[in-house]
């Protein structure tokens, strides 16, 4: 059963224009929803993240929307670049178990000069 | 180091033999998490550490796993007789706070890189 399921798979942008990555959860339980992004060879670092009493949370580029009633939660990046082409990961985890992150399998997103 | 170290960075074994994997977290971090990468796919929970605390090792896929963490700092993460599904990158992390506490940051190392032949 995957708790998490993301979309696209992979994703190619122009350089300037918006990367959307989609998330959605079935567990309600889930108060956590952090992004990671990975670059080759590297570890995920955590990009940006979000908790269900905000409907938005933007940090530069990077903006997290989400929808409670609907179960979603998604990843926009403005004004793209081709150093932000790696692959990002949406994640979810519950209250008292924030360590057990449950990952989506992952974007990967390619920017085009 | 300033970051967590993990090694060996690549690991090749031969089917049914042990594996050890390292990590060295950073300094002063309370918190420590293993997780595996799989080709295609999203990470996948095994265990955390927080301080003294009996680890959380519902992650674990079968008993041939098995992790420490000496003096609360250095882990290993032991595979017994491996097996070729195991092969996968392994991933340490740790975080300076318990898990779930507002503003705490994890960071994850570079990870192990394990093929089972």
């Amino acid at each position: 059963q995957q708790q998490v399921k993301q979309s696209p798979q992979s994703l190619i942008v122009q350089k300037g224009g918006i990367s959307i990555i989609n998330c959605a959860y079935e567990n309600t339980a889930f108060d956590y929803f952090p992004w990671y992004q990975q670059f080759p060879g590297k570890g995920p670092a955590l990009l940006i993240a979000i908790r269900p009493d905000v409907s938005e949370k933007k940090e530069g580029r990077f903006t997290i929307s989400f929808n409670k009633s609907a179960k979603q939660f998604s990843l926009h990046i403005m004004d793209s670049q081709p150093g932000d082409s790696a692959t990002y990961f949406c994640a979810a985890s519950r209250a008292g178990s924030n360590y057990k992150l449950t990952f989506g399998k992952g974007t990967l997103l390619t920017v085009n000069p | 180091g300033a970051g967590v170290s993990q090694s060996p960075s690549n690991k090749v074994t031969e089917k049914g033999k042990d594996v050890e994997l390292r990590c060295d977290p950073i300094s002063g971090h309370t918190a420590l998490y293993w997780y595996r990468q799989s080709l295609g796919q999203g990470l996948e929970f095994l265990i955390y550490f927080q301080g003294n605390s009996a680890p959380d090792k519902s992650g674990l896929p079968s008993d041939r796993f098995s992790a420490e963490r000496t003096g609360g700092s250095v882990s290993t993460l032991t595979i017994q007789r491996t097996q070729q599904e195991d092969s996968a990158v392994y991933l340490c992390a740790s975080s300076l706070l318990r898990a779930g506490t507002a503003g705490n940051t994890i960071y994850f190392g570079e990870g192990s890189w394990l093929t089972v032949v």
